[in-house]
């Protein structure tokens, strides 16, 4: 079983919408957690992190922890098509190692 | 913005070379990481260093090698290439950072996309 399974996508919507990208991870020791954003061709970039159980918002852009189902969401509101990209939930391990999900394509059309 | 750089950005180089992919960063960050991602898979950590003069394989074996002599500079070595190795490498670093543990956040270069022929 892998440590952190993500929605596989890809995921088509339309300009406005709102968007949910979801991961679940097995290992309770987790406590931060790392949504990144990657475009094609290019590193991955930090959009936002959280600490523990809870919500966190910046912008469009708001990240939801719930340990208790060790469950992630990001969710995008009023999305654009400059938020077409893969979007990566990665878990901080031990050692400040990542463990990534395989990421969610998004794609927002005009 | 992170300053983490990485050379070449595109290879493509036949079977049994051997090959050296770059790795630099500007901000001082004590700790560097190398990933392996292929299309539509997770980035895996294959090597890690949380200083000059060491270094760590990851959780991925790889037949990949690395040297940490200066602190800014964290280069990948192939010693021969074979089909096998292609791939995507990330570079990233960390500073020892504000999250619990000193933990920090990573900041990627761009990536070398390798093709081995």
């Amino acid at each position: 079983q892998k440590e952190v399974e993500q929605d596989p996508g890809p995921l088509s919507v339309p300009e406005g919408a709102i968007v949910s990208l979801n991961c679940t991870y097995s290992n309770s020791a987790f406590q931060y957690f790392m949504w990144y954003r990657q475009y094609s061709r290019k590193g991955p970039e930090l959009l936002m992190y959280t600490y523990s159980s809870g919500n966190k918002e910046d912008g469009r852009f708001t990240a939801q922890v719930d340990k208790s189902s060790k469950y992630i969401s990001l969710f995008i509101r009023d999305s654009q098509p400059s938020d077409s990209a893969t979007y990566l939930c990665a878990p901080l391990g031990q050692g400040g190692k990542l463990i990534f999900g395989q990421g969610t394509e998004l794609s927002v059309k005009p | 913005e992170a300053d983490i750089y990485q050379t070449p950005r595109y290879l493509v180089i036949g079977t049994g070379k051997k090959i050296t992919l770059e790795c630099s960063q500007t901000m001082g960050h004590d700790k560097m990481y190398w990933y392996q991602q292929d299309p539509g898979m997770e980035l895996h950590l294959i090597h890690y260093s949380y200083g000059v003069n060491s270094t760590e394989k990851g959780d991925l074996s790889s037949e990949s090698t690395v040297s940490r002599i200066r602190t800014e500079h964290f280069p990948l070595t192939l010693e021969s290439a074979r089909p096998s190795h292609t791939s995507q490498y990330l570079c990233a670093s960390s500073e020892r950072g504000r999250l619990a543990g000193g933990l920090g956040t990573q900041y990627f270069g761009p990536g070398t996309r390798l093709t081995v022929l």
